[in-house]
């Protein structure tokens, strides 16, 4: 079936350093949904894609589109430590369903 | 407004118990959806609900029994269940379910522990 698989899988970075993490597909999308996710609450959707190529900011964030629609990235610029969470992208797999990446885990040391 | 509710927060509940956790939406979405998530991984889907029917149930078992009363509305009735069923249980919501186009919006879930 098909798969989400990102990478990495955790990551420590001092705080005021770029973060970049990616999402990789066995089979094409036509839409990325990026999330955060902060221990005990639900994913909090950060940005959508729609168009391969596509690049799309939302504050410090900026995710792109792959052109082969198999990958999606996500950029974070000058972290702080409220970046601190677990970072999934997300993709249709057929009406009403969405698959969830494996989540990369982000952690800011100050 | 993109907001979903859910409630309650927290739950503890023991194997005999019969509960229920409850999700809104106001977005005018036509789409609700349960999913159960475990530490550290990525959310499972167990219902979906489109125009108030249901549309997908990912072979969950009985003892969880959901509800989508109207619209804006979704419950899950819990009854009879095990302590691996202890969870953060997420409602999400999107405008519909086609195939494109379909941001989906999460609750801030419910931590149920089975006792």
């Amino acid at each position: 079936g098909q798969q989400l698989n990102q990478s990495p899988q955790s990551m420590f970075i001092q705080e005021g350093e770029d973060v970049s993490m990616n999402c990789t597909s066995s089979s094409i999308f036509n839409t990325w949904l990026w999330y955060k996710q902060e221990p005990g609450e639900g994913p909090v959707l950060l940005i959508a894609l729609y168009k391969a190529g596509e690049l799309t900011s939302n504050g410090r964030l900026t995710a792109q589109f792959g052109i082969t629609r198999k990958d999606s990235f996500l950029n974070i610029s000058a972290s702080i430590p409220s970046d601190v969470g677990i970072y999934f992208c997300a993709g249709p797999a057929g009406t009403y369903k969405y698959i969830f990446g494996t989540g990369t885990r982000l952690k800011v040391l100050a | 407004d993109t907001e979903v509710t859910q409630t309650p927060k927290h739950l503890v509940m023991g194997m005999t118990n019969k509960k229920s956790l409850k999700c809104e939406q106001h977005m005018g979405h036509r789409a609700m959806y349960w999913y159960k998530q475990k530490a550290k991984k990525p959310p499972e889907l167990m219902f979906v609900y489109s125009y108030e029917k249901l549309s997908i149930n990912e072979s969950v078992p009985s003892r969880f029994s959901p509800e989508c009363p109207n619209s804006s509305l979704l419950n899950l009735h819990l009854h009879a269940l095990q302590p691996e069923d202890s969870a953060l249980y997420l409602c999400a919501s999107s405008q519909s379910g086609g195939l494109v186009y379909n941001e989906q919006f999460f609750g801030p879930g419910t931590r149920l522990t089975v006792l």
